[in-house]
């Protein structure tokens, strides 16, 4: 099994250019999630998805955006980045289950730095 | 979901149990304990769960005190490559995130 696969592993950009940070899983699952973790801090929740054609904000939206078109594709999309984006930003997927509570699996991140 | 308060840092000698504790004395009766670590920043990788009961599997061991209000994640045999940020995270049900902290440095001396 793959799990949760994040492309490209490492990127640099300059302010105001745009990019997509690919994530895709092979388990089936229903849940999706972006965070970003800065250096020193945890993760923080940038959006979320709980289907196709379903996604909602997290604690950190702004200047992102996402979409859900298939179950194991989950892409955020940086419009205009400026320096505050650079960080390391992870995806992760979960079952969804009559009880909730089923443990977050994440890919391998993806560097990214805003110049 | 509950706050929960853990050490900024520990030592554990290599071959030894390592024990990381943590405090969530706000937790709600429907809340799980979860527990995840990060290797020098790859991907947090799930280790254990529970609501209430004991649990093991084959990374670790959770006692959740009776009360509920604290736990502590039981490496029973610390190896260098456990060296980590364990994060201990309250949770309810849905499809919400998790909301990390800082966790714990747990360094494993050889």
């Amino acid at each position: 099994n793959a799990g949760v696969t994040q492309t490209p592993k490492f990127r640099i950009l300059k302010i105001g250019q745009s990019m997509t940070l690919q994530c895709t899983q092979d388990m089936n699952h229903n849940y999706m999630y972006w965070y970003r973790q800065d250096p020193g801090m945890g993760l923080k929740l940038i959006y979320y998805s709980v289907g196709a054609g379903i996604t909602d904000k997290g604690e950190v939206p702004n200047g992102y955006n996402v979409s859900r078109s298939t179950t194991e594709d989950f892409p955020l999309r940086l419009e205009l980045a400026a320096p505050s984006q650079t960080s390391v930003y992870f995806c992760a997927s979960s079952y969804s289950s009559p009880w909730g509570n089923q443990p977050q699996h994440f890919g391998d991140g993806t560097r990214l730095s805003i110049l | 979901d509950a706050k929960t308060t853990q050490p900024t840092s520990m030592d554990c000698a290599e071959g030894r149990a390592a024990n990381l504790p943590c405090n969530h004395s706000t937790i709600s009766g429907n809340e799980y304990v979860y527990w995840y670590r990060q290797i020098h920043s790859q991907g947090p990788q799930y280790i254990i769960h529970g609501l209430k009961n004991n649990e093991t599997n084959e990374m670790a061991s959770l006692i959740i005190t009776e009360d509920r209000k604290s736990s502590t994640l039981i490496l029973p045999h610390a190896t260098l490559r456990d060296t980590a940020v364990y994060y201990c995270i309250v949770r309810g049900g849905g499809a919400d995130g998790l909301t990390f902290g800082k966790g714990t440095h747990l360094i494993i001396q050889p």
